[in-house]
């Protein structure tokens, strides 16, 4: 069975500062997605990422794939109010279609 | 296009009541789901389908029936409504082809069992 793990659950941040959000899969996947959602909002793409080693940025957001050690990161440089949200990490196999599994999510809070 | 659509945003139910949460997309996607979001947890898979009159349970289907008559709709019913199934529900679509990995989610059904 797949599973997901994220840590930390809560991160308070200070503007202008770097972070880290993980997340960690415990079998062979094809797809890892990260996902923004604000409160009572559906769920914002954010990244895909394909293979091992690939890296994505969009503005102070950046995410990567480690498929040997499970694990992606979404590393935020720079904090600042508008990225306060939930992020979610969340991996599916090829084979099975359109089945995702979540991770339970990271909530930031980025304060002055 | 209008992407993925679900109806109701909000509903009220009492425990025993039967309803239908409509979703349906017009982007011709053949893969859909649905999935339901309790408070503080990521999303977790109730049904999903790879095509018209085909699907297959996921993580937590109990409580649960659907559907796939058309392409654009994939309807989840809810039988006998329990206060569990208290949830925020999104459906979500993709396209089948290997090289298209994109979702769309919906923008959700707040249900409230009571």
């Amino acid at each position: 069975e797949l599973k997901v793990e994220q840590n930390p659950l809560f991160l308070s941040m200070q503007e202008g500062k770097n972070y880290t959000i993980y997340c960690n899969y415990s079998t062979t996947s094809d797809r890892l997605y990260w996902y923004r959602q604000d409160p009572g909002k559906s769920l914002e793409s954010l990244f895909v990422l394909l293979s091992n080693g690939a890296v994505k940025q969009e503005g102070r957001l950046m995410a990567s794939l480690d498929t040997k050690a499970r694990l992606s990161t979404l590393h935020i440089t720079a904090a600042v109010h508008d990225l306060s949200a939930t992020y979610f990490c969340a991996v599916d196999i090829k084979a099975a279609g359109n089945k995702l599994t979540f991770g339970g999510g990271t909530r930031v809070l980025v304060k002055p | 296009n209008a992407g993925v659509t679900q109806t109701p945003k909000f509903q009220v139910l009492k425990t025993g009541q039967s309803m239908t949460l409509q979703c349906a997309q017009d982007m011709n996607h053949e893969y859909m789901s649905w999935y339901r979001q309790d408070p503080g947890m990521g999303l977790r898979l109730i049904h999903y389908s790879v095509g018209a009159g085909i699907t297959d349970q996921g993580e937590v289907p109990n409580g649960y029936n659907v559907s796939r008559s058309t392409t654009e709709d994939f309807p989840l019913r809810l039988l006998s409504a329990a206060p569990s199934q208290t949830s925020v529900y999104f459906c979500a679509s993709r396209q089948a082809a290997v090289f298209s990995y994109e979702q769309y989610f919906g923008p959700g059904t707040r249900l409230t069992v009571t």
